[in-house]
């Protein structure tokens, strides 16, 4: 069946440090990625995604790529900032699945 | 902004009671799920609605029941509530094939 296998945490960077958070994945079909984050106390907001192999998804610094041959979809950050202390959750969604299948969730904790 | 509305935020409550959480949306979209987020497993899916009294199970669906009488309102209901389901439940709707969450609604079963 479907899974992914994110990187367990919590991960604790000092500002300005670069940023990686493993993510590999089991799937049938050709499934979309998708990179969402938490921040305390709110729901989940997408951080980026991409639907083929090879796609570079995008957005505010973060950047993961569609690998098929290792089945990975890794995020990735230059120089992170306490504001981006939150939880990350790698997630796919399936060939003409409905839902979303998720990671277990990584935090992120930045310290000035 | 989906759109997306669950009530009650917060809610604390015994063994063996009745529970309904609701999740209400403004922007008509078909797809509907309720999912569960506990440490250690990420978000599971619950149940998920395709439609107006159109609804199937998903990953974690024992002790659980939904209902959708109208295209806005997905109602999650735990008849028997258990120290188990103790958890935060989010709604979600699908839009252009990504999902969009609402706040939340914690529960706690004592």
């Amino acid at each position: 069946g479907d899974s992914v296998t994110q990187m367990e945490g919590p991960v604790t960077l000092s500002e300005e440090a670069f940023l990686t958070i493993n993510c590999t994945y089991t799937a049938t079909g050709y499934p979309s990625l998708f990179w969402y984050v938490q921040y305390p106390g709110e729901g989940l907001q997408l951080l980026l995604k991409a639907t083929k192999a090879d796609d570079k998804g995008s957005n505010k610094g973060f950047e993961a790529t569609y690998r098929k041959e290792t089945t990975s979809f890794h995020l990735e950050k230059g120089s992170v900032q306490v504001s981006d202390s939150a939880v990350y959750f790698c997630a796919l969604s399936d060939t003409g699945a409905n839902n979303l299948f998720f990671g277990t969730g990584t935090r992120l904790t930045v310290i000035p | 902004d989906a759109g997306i509305t669950q009530s009650p935020r917060h809610k604390v409550t015994e063994t063996g009671t009745p529970v309904t959480l609701r999740c209400h949306q403004t922007e008509n979209h078909r797809y509907m799920y309720w999912y569960r987020q506990d440490p250690g497993h990420g978000l599971r899916l619950i149940h998920y609605s395709y439609g107006v009294k159109d609804t199937d199970k998903g990953e974690v669906s024992d002790g659980y029941s939904v209902s959708r009488s109208k295209t806005e309102d997905f109602l999650l209901t735990l008849e028997s509530a258990t120290s188990s389901q103790t958890s935060v439940y989010f709604c979600a709707i699908s839009q252009a094939g990504e999902l969009f969450f609402g706040e939340g609604s914690r529960l706690t079963v004592l």
